[in-house]
């Protein structure tokens, strides 16, 4: 059953536009929800967690319970903001990721 | 910083091969895990283990087997390797325990290429 989806492979958006990566769940528990980042030749790295409620680089996620739902957003992209993006949710030990998208933020 | 290392970055092996991956992390963590990578498919879990000789099948265990003997040691085996197994395996940990603390620390990756 696939629990998180990423409808977007592929994301392009100008350098100073707002941009929105678009993350949905499948989960009937209280659900925990990850953003993953992976730069170019850098390891996968966790960007942010919806418990911490925190901003990262200047990104955010708000769970919306009602959407199942879990975007990552940002008002303004850079350029260093391009990489695959992973949504994860973690249902006690056990992790599923979603299938990624890309961003690539142009000059 | 947690540390977790993989034991080769790029792998070639021949089909019919008995393949091991070793992953190791320092810092003491239970939970540990096997993914691949496969453009279009994201992350697919193999295996995970959550204490020493303890392991999960993930979703996708067929070919694959692992061993954690030790805490910050887990591999992962190919018994017989195939070329549709070539991918990218990556390897994370993660301390056990409650909402909040289950962020994985992931290796480099495994580039493994089956001809």
């Amino acid at each position: 059953a696939q629990r998180v989806t990423q409808p977007e492979k592929l994301l392009s958006v100008f350098k100073g536009a707002p941009v929105e990566l678009k993350c949905n769940y499948s989960y009937s528990g209280s659900p925990e929800l990850f953003w993953y980042v992976q730069y170019s030749r850098q390891r996968l790295q966790l960007l942010l967690r919806h418990i911490s409620r925190e901003s990262i680089k200047g990104f955010t996620a708000d769970l919306n319970k009602g959407e199942t739902s879990f975007h990552l957003k940002k008002p303004f992209a850079q350029e260093e903001d391009s990489a695959m993006y992973y949504c994860a949710l973690r249902t006690g030990n056990q992790f599923y990721f979603g299938t990624g998208t890309s961003l690539t933020v142009i000059p | 910083d947690v540390k977790v290392t993989q034991s080769s970055r790029y792998l070639v092996k021949r089909t019919g091969e008995k393949v091991f991956l070793e992953c190791v992390q320092d810092m003491d963590h239970e939970n540990m895990f096997w993914y691949r990578q496969d453009p279009g498919l994201g992350l697919r879990l193999i295996y995970f283990s959550y204490d020493v000789k303890m392991k999960e099948k993930g979703d996708i265990p067929e070919g694959y087997s692992v061993s954690r003997e030790k805490k910050e040691r887990f591999s992962l085996i190919l018994e017989s390797a195939s070329t549709n197994q070539t991918s990218m395996y990556l390897c994370a940990s993660s301390p056990l325990g409650l909402a909040g603390y289950g962020t994985q620390y992931f290796g480099p990756g495994t580039r493994l290429t089956v001809l």
